[in-house]
């Protein structure tokens, strides 16, 4: 089975800049999540989605950080503008409901840093 | 508020040895527990789970350790071999399929 697609793996943008991450998870996993993960620091969960309807996304900073996944398959996390707090791995997971039992799996993410 | 902490930022392990990495949380309502394994440039990768109605759940050289009365869980890799050298993660949640909050990681190094 194909994994958790991310692209790009870099990017390196001047703040006040917008950025653009895409995810194609597993075939069949309605959910999908979006984790930010800063230097030092365990992965935080920014949205999460089922099929396309949000369930949470109470950590999500909605003033720069937008997230959508239509018709219920990949998604794309946008950050506009960006700023330098924001440099870290942003993870995108899917599961197919059992995740408890098999846990996520996690894409290879991409690094984004703010200069 | 760090509900989940990890306080040994890294551990080095003779291989052959015991390895043993500790987990605590603070919130009472976290029902699931899981460990990730991470290598650089990769995405965390599951590595075992355990739910609070155990207290041990094995997995070939790993073993999960949960013991609530003192939110407290541990991760076990007997023997450790130098493949087991990464970044550990443990995550809690408080119902299956629910978002998980992660802990800082800790560096594991099993030396040949």
């Amino acid at each position: 089975e194909a994994g958790v697609a991310q692209s790009p793996r870099y990017k390196i943008i001047e703040k006040r800049q917008s950025v653009a991450f895409w995810c194609n998870p597993i075939s069949g996993h309605a959910t999908l999540y979006w984790y930010q993960q800063i230097l030092g620091q365990g992965p935080k969960l920014l949205i999460q989605f089922q099929n396309n309807g949000v369930v949470d996304d109470s950590q999500l900073p909605k003033d720069r950080f937008s997230a959508e996944r239509l018709k219920g398959v990949d998604s794309t996390l946008k950050i506009q503008p960006a700023k330098l707090e924001d440099s870290a791995v942003y993870l995108c997971a899917s599961s197919a409901g059992e995740a408890l039992n098999y846990g996520y799996t996690f894409g290879s993410g991409t690094r984004l840093t703010v200069v | 508020d760090q509900q989940v902490k990890q306080n040994s930022p890294s551990l080095s392990v003779q291989e052959g040895r015991i390895s043993i990495l500790n987990c605590d949380y603070t919130n009472s309502m976290f029902d699931y527990f899981l460990w990730y394994k991470k290598y650089p440039a990769e995405g965390p990768t599951f590595l075992i789970s355990i739910s609070s109605i155990k207290d041990k759940n094995e997995d070939g050289r790993f073993t999960v350790f949960l013991n609530k009365s003192a939110k407290h869980l541990s991760l076990h890799i007997v023997p450790s071999q130098p493949g087991d050298s990464a970044v550990y993660f443990c995550a809690a949640s408080a119902y299956q399929g629910g978002k998980l909050i992660f802990g800082q990681g800790t560096e594991l190094s099993v030396k040949p």
